[in-house]
């Protein structure tokens, strides 16, 4: 089955500095790739998605990139913001199926 | 829009009792909504699937007679924790994917906190 690894697990910047959390999957056939951002004791909050048919997409500071010849995407997020702080979470669909795979959650904090 | 909404956001219940969660989209119909399993610090888990007017598809290892689910219109599914235990104590999570989207698209809700005493 699909396997999902996200790094790193914890990552912490300055204010107004760029971040970057890396996922990587096994299944060539997902084509399907969401970010999430879960604050804390809330749902998982769709933040941006990328099909396999684009390399790259962007909404204001955030952006998805991806490599489907290396199977990894990642999320960039730049002039962080402590309302950035959150555990981020990537996943993959599930090729054939329409379940997604989560990968283990970033939990990224800004220091103001 | 996209508004997925769950009720209760929290219950504590006594060892034994069956308690019910509803998972409601509110601005779109979901032809699919799915159940996750949250544990402190931990991804998500996938509990089930479940598809409107069908019964719904559950993950290996979850015990379908102790977590029923039901999705009974394009809205509207709920799941029900049975005799539920202390290890049953968990925050559960909902999803739905809009019917119309074209993409595999979850929309999640804010969670339930249960507490089993």
């Amino acid at each position: 089955g699909e396997n999902v690894e996200q790094h790193p697990s914890t990552l912490s910047v300055q204010e107004g500095d760029s971040a970057v959390i890396k996922c990587t999957y096994s299944d060539s056939a997902s084509n399907y790739f969401p970010w999430y951002k879960q604050e804390l004791g809330k749902g998982p909050q769709l933040i941006i998605d990328i099909r396999s048919n684009v390399g790259e997409k962007k909404d204001q500071r955030i952006a998805v990139t991806l490599n489907k010849t290396a199977k990894h995407f990642s999320l960039h997020i730049t002039e962080t913001q402590p309302e950035d702080s959150a555990v981020y979470f990537c996943a993959v669909d599930g090729g054939a199926t329409n379940k997604l795979i989560f990968g283990t959650g970033t939990l990224l904090a800004v220091q103001p | 829009g996209a508004v997925v909404s769950q009720h209760p956001s929290w219950v504590i219940c006594k060892s034994g009792t069956s308690v019910k969660i509803e998972c409601r989209s509110l601005d779109f119909q979901a032809t699919t909504m799915f159940w996750y399993r949250q544990f402190p610090k931990q991804s998500l888990m996938l509990m089930a699937t479940s598809n409107e007017g069908s019964k719904a598809t559950y993950e290996q290892g979850v015990e379908k007679d102790k977590f029923l689910i039901n999705h009974a219109s394009l809205t509207l599914s709920t799941l029900t924790v049975t005799s539920a235990h202390p290890e049953d104590s968990s925050f559960y999570i909902c999803s739905a994917e809009p019917g119309t989207s074209g993409r595999r698209v979850q929309y999640f809700g804010p969670g339930t906190r249960l507490t089993v005493t």
